[in-house]
């Protein structure tokens, strides 16, 4: 266990649906991040938190929207999404002034159908 | 573009010979970390190399660092069949705030 935790671990939805995902940390950490991974594709990043502000959105379409409540629990909205959006959406977290060493939950492996 | 690139993309040995992976990267950086992901779990930290340190060793492991060339390398030994895994490096740059992830190594080690 790393410490870091993701509910759901699997989720198959419609495109009209919406759903969020759940990361929580239990590390103390002052940073969390949501990465996409597609099939062959290189870690996406997605956003970043830093003491509870986002700080990155690296052009990620409006369908998903992070929230990040307080320094333990980051959300991912969705909504509408798309097919292409099938991927495993992980959640990470940080201490940012200890050289970012990064601690993933396990991922939700998420189906748009 | 993409900071790390990671080769061989897949490499398959047998149980107790050496795994070697190879990283390069584009511009300086901070530290450089490897991470290992069984399939379609999270990633899992495995050692960090600051940019000032030329190897690191943790148990098995052993990872190089040549900013000169701005590769660096993670070797294996004695490999075992639960060190089945994807390996990615990482790299931490100048005020950027986040790792930047290569594509990744597929290790299989065959019993």
């Amino acid at each position: 266990e790393t410490g870091v935790t993701q509910t759901p671990r699997h989720l198959v939805m419609g495109m009209t649906n919406k759903k969020s995902l759940k990361c929580e940390q239990h590390l103390g950490h002052n940073a969390m991040y949501w990465y996409k991974q597609s099939a062959k594709k290189p870690l996406e990043l997605m956003f970043v938190y830093s003491l509870e502000e986002r700080v990155e959105n690296n052009s990620v379409p409006s369908r998903f929207s992070p929230e990040c409540p307080n320094s333990s629990h980051l959300f991912l909205h969705l909504h509408t999404l798309q097919p292409e959006d099938s991927a495993l959406y992980l959640c990470a977290s940080s201490q940012e002034s200890s050289g970012n060493e990064q601690f993933f939950g396990p991922g939700t492996r998420l189906t748009v159908l | 573009s993409q900071q790390g690139e990671e080769d061989p993309q897949a490499l398959s040995i047998q149980e107790g010979e050496n795994a070697t992976m190879n990283c390069s990267y584009k511009t300086s950086i901070n530290n450089l970390q490897w991470y290992r992901q069984n399939s379609g779990r999270g990633l899992v930290h495995l050692i960090l190399i600051r940019s000032n340190e030329r190897e690191k060793h943790s148990g098995r492991l052993r990872v190089t660092l040549d900013t000169s060339k701005k590769s660096s390398s993670l070797l294996i030994t004695a490999s075992r069949a639960a060190d089945t895994a994807s390996y990615f490096c990482a790299t931490l740059s100048g005020s950027a705030r986040q790792l930047t992830f290569g594509s990744g190594t597929q290790l299989t080690v065959l019993p």
